[in-house]
This record gives C-alpha cells, sequence and structure tokens, in this order.
C-alpha cells in the first residue's frame, strides 16, 4: 500500500530565502507524482508533475525533482515570498489515465514572512 | 467562470440528517471526484465517475452516494449524518492529470 509522507509539517522562513520541501513515497511504482498548492479556504491547485521517467519540472521559481529508487521527491523555492504561504501537498499517481488512485501526503505548510 | 464549482461553501447540520452537495465542472473533463479532507488534514479519494459510470469505490459508507445527472455534475447525497462525517470534502475533474479542485465545502455534524 502506497504511503506519502512529507517533512517538515511546518516550516517559517524569512522573505528571500531558498527553500526544499521533501516528499518521500512508500512504493517506487509510480506513473508520475504531483506538486498542489492549497490556500486556506480554497481547494488544490496543481502546480507541477514529474513523469516517473523524468528526473524534474521546473515552472517559474518552482523546481521538483524525482528520485523514483530512493522513493523521494523535492519541491524547490527560490526567492520565496510572502504570497507563497500555503501548504503545499504531493500525491503519487500509481496508474495511467485516471487520477482515482492517486495518494496524497498530508502536506506542507509553508508560512512566508515579510 | 469558475472551473469547478461546488456549493454549499459551508454546510451546519444535525445528526441524523440527509444533506447534499452539488459540484459542476465547466472544463469538458470526462471524470470527476469526490475527495474527503479529515480533521488531520489528510485527502483521500471517495469516488470518481467517468462519462456516469462509477469506477472507483474506496471503503465509504453507504450512507453517501453519488449522484452524475450528466457528464459535468456530480453530487453528493449524504444520510444519516454523523458527528464523524464532519470533514471537508473537495470535488475534483480531470481529463487524464492534473486534478482541478473546487473550493471544499465544510461540513459540520453537530
Amino acid at each position: 500500500k502506497q504511503e506519502v509522507t512529507q517533512i517538515p509539517a511546518a516550516l517559517s522562513v524569512p522573505e528571500g530565502e531558498n527553500l526544499v520541501l521533501n516528499c518521500s513515497f512508500t512504493d517506487s511504482a509510480i506513473y508520475n507524482l504531483q506538486w498542489f498548492r492549497q490556500d486556506p479556504g480554497k481547494g488544490l491547485t496543481s502546480l507541477l508533475l514529474i513523469q516517473s521517467s523524468q528526473r524534474e519540472q521546473t515552472s517559474g521559481r518552482l523546481n521538483a525533482s524525482l528520485d523514483k529508487s530512493s522513493g523521494r521527491s523535492t519541491l524547490y523555492i527560490a526567492a520565496s515570498q510572502p504570497g507563497d504561504s500555503a501548504t503545499y501537498l504531493c500525491a503519487a499517481d500509481p496508474t495511467q489515465g485516471g487520477s482515482e488512485k492517486l495518494v496524497f501526503g498530508k502536506g506542507t505548510k509553508l508560512t512566508v514572512n515579510p | 467562470d469558475t472551473a469547478v464549482s461546488q456549493t454549499p461553501k459551508y454546510l451546519v447540520t444535525q445528526m441524523g440528517n440527509d444533506k447534499s452537495i452539488k459540484c459542476e465542472q465547466n472544463l469538458g473533463h470526462d471524470t470527476m471526484y469526490w475527495y474527503k479532507q479529515d480533521s488531520k488534514k489528510f485527502l483521500k479519494i471517495m469516488f470518481s465517475y467517468n462519462n456516469k459510470e462509477l469506477i472507483i469505490n474506496e471503503t465509504v459508507p453507504n450512507r453517501f452516494s453519488p449522484k452524475s445527472p450528466d457528464k459535468a455534475h456530480l453530487n453528493l447525497h449524504i444520510n444519516s449524518l454523523e458527528l464523524g462525517d464532519s470533514a471537508v470534502y473537495f470535488c475534483a475533474s480531470s481529463q487524464d492529470s492534473p486534478l482541478h479542485f473546487g473550493n471544499g465545502t465544510r461540513l459540520t455534524v453537530t
């Protein structure tokens, strides 16, 4: 059974700092690994999706890496801003096609202080 | 022009009542989902519907029943509500990945 863990549960940094959020998964047989952002009172917004054949994906100040063999993914945020404050969730998808088997971590709550 | 919209945003009700949460998506996606996020923030899938067919149903009590009148709608009906049903319920849709989520319905059962 796939389990996804995110450490730390919460992180507070000053504005401008570069930071890394960690995600680990127990079953390396994944189709893709996804990172989401959740703002208070809102649903999840997809940030990056890394296919199992890829090592990393980049979008603006965000860079996500994937190491299937070690069961780890990281989300790197460069030059953090207060607007980056949110909860970041990773999810492992074991199957191609629909997302019904996506397994989520509990998230890391990030606070970027001005 | 919200992509995935669900109503109501908040729902407070007493134990034993029956309630429904509505969800609509205007993305033309084939598959819609219901997720439950409990007080410990775990997000778990409850149902998914693809072209009006239920294609997955995790170990969810049969008091919960999804209803899809058409491809753009997936409503969640809950009978005989219990205290443990209190959570945030998210609707989502996808055309393969990634998922597009609604803003959630916070259900409080008293």
